[in-house]
C-alpha cells in the first residue's frame, strides 16, 4: 500500500525566515507525482507545487521549492521569506498515473505552520 | 466560472438522520472525488467517479453512497448518520487522471452528528 507520512504536526517560523516541511512516502511504483497543498483557515485547498518523479530537477514556484530525494522517498517543502499569509495547514500528497489509475490522491496527515510577526 | 460548488457549508445532524451533500462543477471535468477530513488529519477518499454513470469506492466508503447521473453533479448521501461521520467533507474534480493532481476543490461542508 502507498502511504504518505508527515512527521511534523506543527511548526512555526518568524516572518521573512525560511522553513522546511518534511514528507516521506512509500511506494513500489517508479512513476508517480508528488504534491504540496495548502489549506488556510478558510478551508480552501490550494495546490502549491508539484513534482514528477521522473524529473530530477526540483520544482520551484516563487518562494516555494521542494527537495525531492527519490531514493530516500523524501519530498520536503521549503518556504523562503515566510509571510503571514503562509500560515496554514500543509499537506503532502501522492498520485500514481497510468492505465486504470483514477487520479486518486493519497494525503499525509498535514503540518500546521504558524508564521509569527 | 464557479468551479466546484458544495452545499451546504455547515450542517448538524442527529444520529440516525440522513442527508445529501451536493457537489456541482461547471468545468466539464470527468473525474470527481469525495474526501473527508477529520480534525487534525489528512484527507481520506470516500468515493470517486471517472465519468457519468461510473462510481467506485475509495478508502472509507462505509456509511455513504454516491451517484453520478450527469457530468456536473456528484452528490454524496449519508444514510443513518453516526457520530463517527462528524467531519469536513470536500468534493474535488479534475479533467483527467493525468491532470497532475491539479484538483479543483470545493470549499467544504462541515458536518456534525450529535
Amino acid at each position: 500500500a502507498q502511504t504518505v507520512t508527515q512527521s511534523q504536526p506543527e511548526m512555526s517560523v518568524q516572518e521573512a525566515e525560511t522553513v522546511t516541511l518534511s514528507c516521506t512516502y512509500d511506494t513500489s511504483e517508479n512513476n508517480y507525482y508528488l504534491f504540496w497543498y495548502k489549506q488556510p483557515p478558510s478551508r480552501q485547498m490550494i495546490l502549491v507545487i508539484r513534482q514528477e518523479a521522473y524529473k530530477q530537477q526540483n520544482a520551484t514556484e516563487n518562494r516555494f521549492s521542494v527537495n525531492f530525494q527519490k531514493a530516500a522517498k523524501s519530498f520536503s517543502l521549503k518556504i523562503s521569506d515566510s509571510q503571514l499569509g503562509d500560515t496554514a495547514m500543509y499537506f503532502c500528497a501522492f498520485m500514481t498515473p497510468g492505465p486504470g489509475n483514477t487520479g486518486k490522491l493519497i494525503f499525509g496527515q498535514g503540518t500546521t505552520l504558524q508564521v509569527k510577526p | 466560472n464557479a468551479g466546484v460548488t458544495q452545499t451546504p457549508k455547515f450542517r448538524i445532524l442527529k444520529i440516525g438522520q440522513s442527508m445529501t451533500l451536493q457537489c456541482t462543477q461547471d468545468m466539464n471535468h470527468n473525474y470527481m472525488y469525495w474526501y473527508r477530513q477529520d480534525p487534525g488529519m489528512g484527507l481520506k477518499l470516500i468515493y470517486y467517479s471517472v465519468g457519468a454513470g461510473i462510481t467506485d469506492k475509495g478508502e472509507v466508503p462505509n456509511g455513504y453512497n454516491v451517484s453520478r447521473s450527469t457530468t456536473e453533479d456528484f452528490p454524496l448521501r449519508l444514510e443513518l448518520a453516526a457520530p463517527s461521520q462528524t467531519s469536513v467533507y470536500f468534493c474535488a474534480s479534475s479533467y483527467s487522471d493525468r491532470d497532475l493532481g491539479g484538483y479543483t476543490f470545493g470549499s467544504g461542508t462541515r458536518l456534525t452528528v450529535v
